[in-house]
């Protein structure tokens, strides 16, 4: 069956540190991956995305993301936290015409 | 370019009652995904249109759900009649074309609390 993880529920993590947000995924086939971040009170945001090609992808905001095929992981990274990306982080899988979410890992920066 | 807009942004309500959900989606797009958002069960899509036809409800938990679109700058969700449970935020997102592989743009959300 199809499925996303995050096994991190919450993470914190000081302002300045670096930032490694995990996500496994099980799908038969190649994947489209994907990350998206959710502010308090708005909607999901596209930070990037993998369909093919070099496996570090870049994003916005200063995040980029690993694929690794031998471990089904696309875990996403930034090297310095900054206070204002407090929000909840989802991994989404791309299947057919939608997308199989995660649970979400819900971050906090302490100044 | 406004974005996914829906309305309204909160919704308080009685159980019983009838709630209708609107949400324009970006001009151009030809693909509209409902979802509900809790704590405890997160994203979950409820349904998915294509061209403004319903392709895939099999997330829509119960009859009292329903969804139309009947054209492809709107939709609605409608919950009749509503319960404590249904007590949720609800997302629609559009996106340029089907397909697993596109972006999905999400409008912000209607919090809806069933008294």
């Amino acid at each position: 069956a199809q499925s996303v993880t995050q096994p991190d529920i919450h993470i914190t993590v000081s302002e300045g540190a670096s930032l490694e947000l995990r996500c496994n995924y099980s799908y038969g086939a190649t994947p489209y991956l994907f990350w998206y971040v959710q502010s308090p009170g708005q909607g999901l945001q596209l930070l990037l995305k993998y369909f093919s090609g070099d496996t570090l992808v870049q994003g916005i905001k200063g995040f980029e993301a690993e694929f690794k095929r031998s471990q089904s992981s696309f875990n996403l990274r930034k090297p310095s936290v900054h206070w204002s990306d407090a929000a909840e982080y989802f991994c989404a899988v791309g299947s057919l015409y939608k997308y199989i979410f995660g649970t979400g890992t819900r971050l906090k920066v302490l100044a | 370019d406004a974005g996914v807009i829906q309305s309204p942004r909160h919704e308080v309500t009685e159980m019983g009652q009838e709630v209708t959900l609107r949400c324009k989606p970006i001009s151009g797009h030809n693909s509209l995904f409902w979802y509900r958002q809790t704590m405890m069960r997160g994203l979950e899509l409820l349904i998915y249109f294509n061209n403004n036809v319903p392709i895939d409800d099999s997330g829509m938990p119960e009859d009292r759900f329903s969804a139309k679109m009947p054209n492809a700058s709107f939709s609605t969700l409608k919950i009749q009649p509503s319960e404590p449970r249904d007590s949720a935020v609800y997302f629609c997102a559009s996106s340029p074309t089907s397909g697993g592989a596109n972006e999905q743009f999400f409008g912000p959300g209607t919090r809806l609390t069933v008294l």
